[in-house]
């Protein structure tokens, strides 16, 4: 699986958009970028995920790269209940290689 | 909304004794996973099935670890005897198809093992 490079931390203000980036400079043309979330001492939340194209859905957008080496995740108005550690995934779409693979995510502290 | 299951919440054991963990995926979900979550550090992958059968376990420590999903359904992971180190979160997840292009796993609350 491709590795993916996230800062370890990141602040931003209630009611801003946070947004959060990712590099992933050796992903394959067959690998999807996920995003989860994990607020404290629950399991991870699946928030989006893309192949190519950005999306949207009612909890953030994902916009990647052309050159798919890197994309952002956006929060568009932050809340307190959006603090949690998040997580860039890349992950195989081919059997044998479609686990997800952590890293240790980027720390989001929501500001009042 | 359908979520997957997992019991007990949280569990306090003796090195050495025997602890087990259940999960109950979302209905219809052909795929379970068991991941270990060691504080600080993003889940890692122990145990995959596609209905009844284990698809990966190349990350579960055999000497001490099993699971096992009989009717492929629900799902039992089982330490004996416990470490000191198996003191983590376990997270079982669910997805509906091994296979599908770009599909999503889901997780359970998880079960946070303390071993003393």
């Amino acid at each position: 699986d491709a590795k993916t490079t996230q800062p370890t931390s990141m602040d931003c203000a209630e009611g801003r958009a946070a947004n959060l980036p990712c590099n992933h400079s050796t992903i394959s043309g067959n690998e999807y970028v996920y995003w989860y979330r994990q607020i404290h001492s629950q399991g991870p939340q699946y928030i989006i995920h893309g192949l190519k194209n950005n999306e949207t859905n009612e909890m953030a957008s994902l916009i990647i790269t052309e050159d798919r080496k890197s994309s952002t995740l956006i929060l568009p108005h932050a809340t307190l209940r959006d603090t949690a550690v998040y997580y860039c995934i890349v992950r195989g779409s081919n059997f044998g290689n479609e686990k997800l693979t952590f890293g240790t995510g980027t720390r989001l502290t929501i500001i009042p | 909304e359908a979520e997957v299951a997992q019991s007990p919440r949280y569990k306090i054991t003796e090195k050495s004794q025997a602890v087990a963990f259940w999960c109950d995926p979302i209905s219809g979900h052909a795929t379970l996973y068991w991941y270990r979550q060691i504080l600080g550090q993003g889940p890692e992958l122990l145990v995959q099935f596609q209905d009844e059968s284990v698809v990966d376990d190349s990350q579960l420590p055999k000497d001490r670890f099993s699971a096992e999903r009989l009717k492929g359904v629900d799902s039992t992971l089982k330490i004996q005897p416990a470490e000191l180190g198996d003191s983590a979160m376990y997270l079982c997840a669910s997805s509906p198809n091994l296979g599908w292009q770009g599909e999503t796993q889901y997780f359970g609350p998880g079960t946070r093992l303390l071993v003393l």
